[in-house]
């Protein structure tokens, strides 16, 4: 398995546009994990996802912040509009169980300008 | 609710003395922690997992100690090697029927040759 895959790597852009993250997990997880991390407040969870649906959003920051997974390898985090304190590198990772090691992508390195 | 913290920020240390990372966390002591490795630009990779009834763990060069009394757990590197330079994070879980980890902010380890 090629791992859990992320895109774009980078992405630049101005604030008040839309941005929107993917990620394939690895095949055969049932859970998927977005995060987003910073030097301030380091690796935070966002929202997970089990079995395709979405379990605990709290961490996500407010409403113009949202995600989906319409299927089992497949997930999209969107920001809009996007605002410069957004930039950060979000992270997806997936794991088989709830209690088992994650595995994270590459990351995708978000600026708003 | 529950909160892990890595004290130390950054741990410059030299090439073959052992080095030692603290890991603490508040409330009940959970079922498990699990340790992390990052390196820049990558996402992070699981190293170990310990379980609350286990006192110690090894890996090859690696060690991780659960004190239930303490609230505390050690990660230990024997005979470091500049290759071993990199952020190190621990997770537990979030406790409940949640599925998700919460993770310290990591210290940065630096191995001088």
């Amino acid at each position: 398995d090629a791992g859990v895959i992320q895109s774009p790597r980078h992405e630049v852009t101005e604030m008040g546009q839309e941005v929107t993250l993917r990620c394939k997990p690895i095949s055969g997880h049932d859970y998927l994990f977005w995060y987003r991390q910073t030097m301030m407040r380091g690796l935070e969870l966002l929202i997970y996802f089990n079995n395709n649906v979405p379990i605990d959003d709290s961490g996500m920051p407010e409403d113009r912040f949202s995600a989906k997974m319409p299927n089992a390898s497949f997930s999209t985090l969107k920001i809009q509009p996007s605002e410069p304190r957004d930039s950060a590198v979000y992270f997806c990772a997936s794991s088989f169980n709830r209690n088992n090691e994650q595995f994270f992508g590459p990351g995708t390195r978000l600026t708003v300008l | 609710s529950q909160k892990i913290e890595q004290n130390s920020e950054a741990l410059n240390i030299q090439e073959g003395k052992t080095a030692t990372l603290t890991c603490n966390y508040t409330n009940y002591s959970p079922a498990y922690l699990q340790w992390y490795r990052q390196d820049p630009g990558r996402g992070p990779v699981f190293l170990l997992l310990i379980r609350e009834n286990e006192k110690e763990k090894r890996k090859e060069r690696l060690k991780v100690t659960f004190d239930t009394t303490l609230k505390q757990s050690l990660f230990h590197i024997t005979a470091p090697q500049p290759a071993d330079s990199a952020t190190y994070l621990c997770a537990r879980p979030a406790g409940g029927s949640q599925g998700n980890l919460i993770f310290g902010k990591g210290t940065k380890l630096s191995v001088k040759p």
